[in-house]
C-alpha cells in the first residue's frame, strides 16, 4: 500500500511564477491536509479538504494561495506569483473517510525554492 | 485547545529507553493527546495517541497521568534512527483535523 505521494519533491521558481504542488493521498483516504514549514520554523496548518470541498482554510494566506481536491486526481496546492517568502517545505497528509482525523499520514514534502 | 509544554531538547543513549515528557495542565475531558515525530527533512510521522488510558503500539508507549495534566512518550529501546523532533499535540476529536504543532522536543540518540 503506497503512502502519501507528493510531487515534485523539489521545485524551483522565479519570483512572479506559479507553483503547483501535487498530493496523492493514501489509497482509500478521502481527507487531505496541507501544512507548510518555513525554514527554521515549525509546521503550520494551511488547509483541510475532502473530495471537491474545502472544509477548513483558516491557515491559508489570503492572497495568491489556493487548494483543490477534485473528484478524480490528486490534490493541488497552487501558489500564484511566488515571492521569496514562499520558499518552504510543503507537506500533505491524508486520513481515512469518516470524521476528520488527527491520525494523519504525511508525504515526503515538496521543497519550494523561489529565486 | 490545551497548550502543551515540552523540553526543547533531550539526549538518550542508544539501546536505552527514551522518556519524553509533555505537560498539558489545561487539558479538558474530551481532549486527546497525540504524538508525532519529524525526522530531519522528512514528513511528520504519527506515533500514538490516547485519552486517559495508557496506550502501547509497535513504536512506543504513552503514559497519561491520572489527572491527565501530563503524559510521557516512551521509546523502549532507542536507536540512532529515533533521533528526531517529537511533538505532543492535544486535540478535541472533531471535524477540523487541524494539527497544531509546537516547538517539540529534539531527541538526540547517541551511540
Amino acid at each position: 500500500n503506497a503512502g502519501v505521494m507528493q510531487n515534485p519533491r523539489h521545485l524551483v521558481r522565479r519570483r512572479g511564477q506559479e507553483a503547483r504542488l501535487r498530493c496523492s493521498p493514501m489509497k482509500g483516504h478521502s481527507h487531505v491536509y496541507w501544512y507548510r514549514q518555513l525554514p527554521e520554523e515549525g509546521l503550520k496548518f494551511m488547509v483541510y479538504l475532502q473530495k471537491e470541498n474545502i472544509i477548513d482554510e483558516s491557515g491559508m494566506p489570503k492572497e495568491r494561495f489556493s487548494a483543490e481536491f477534485p473528484k478524480e486526481g490528486p490534490s493541488i496546492l497552487r501558489i500564484q506569483q511566488v515571492v521569496r517568502g514562499d520558499s518552504a517545505a510543503y507537506f500533505c497528509a491524508s486520513s481515512p473517510p469518516g470524521l476528520a482525523s488527527y491520525e494523519q499520514y504525511f508525504g515526503p514534502g515538496t521543497r519550494l525554492t523561489v529565486t | 485547545d490545551a497548550k502543551t509544554t515540552q523540553p526543547p531538547s533531550m539526549d538518550c543513549a542508544e539501546g536505552r529507553a527514551a522518556n519524553l515528557p509533555c505537560n498539558h495542565s489545561t487539558i479538558s475531558g474530551n481532549e486527546y493527546v497525540y504524538w508525532y515525530r519529524q525526522i530531519h527533512s522528512q514528513g511528520p510521522q504519527y506515533i500514538i495517541h490516547g485519552l486517559k488510558n495508557n496506550e502501547t503500539n509497535e513504536m512506543a508507549s504513552l503514559i497519561i497521568t491520572e489527572d491527565r495534566k501530563s503524559s510521557t512518550l516512551i521509546l523502549p529501546h532507542a536507536t540512532l534512527r529515533d533521533t528526531a523532533v517529537y511533538y505532543c499535540i492535544v486535540r478535541v476529536e472533531s471535524n477540523t483535523g487541524k494539527l497544531i504543532f509546537g516547538q517539540g522536543t529534539t531527541l538526540q540518540v547517541k551511540p
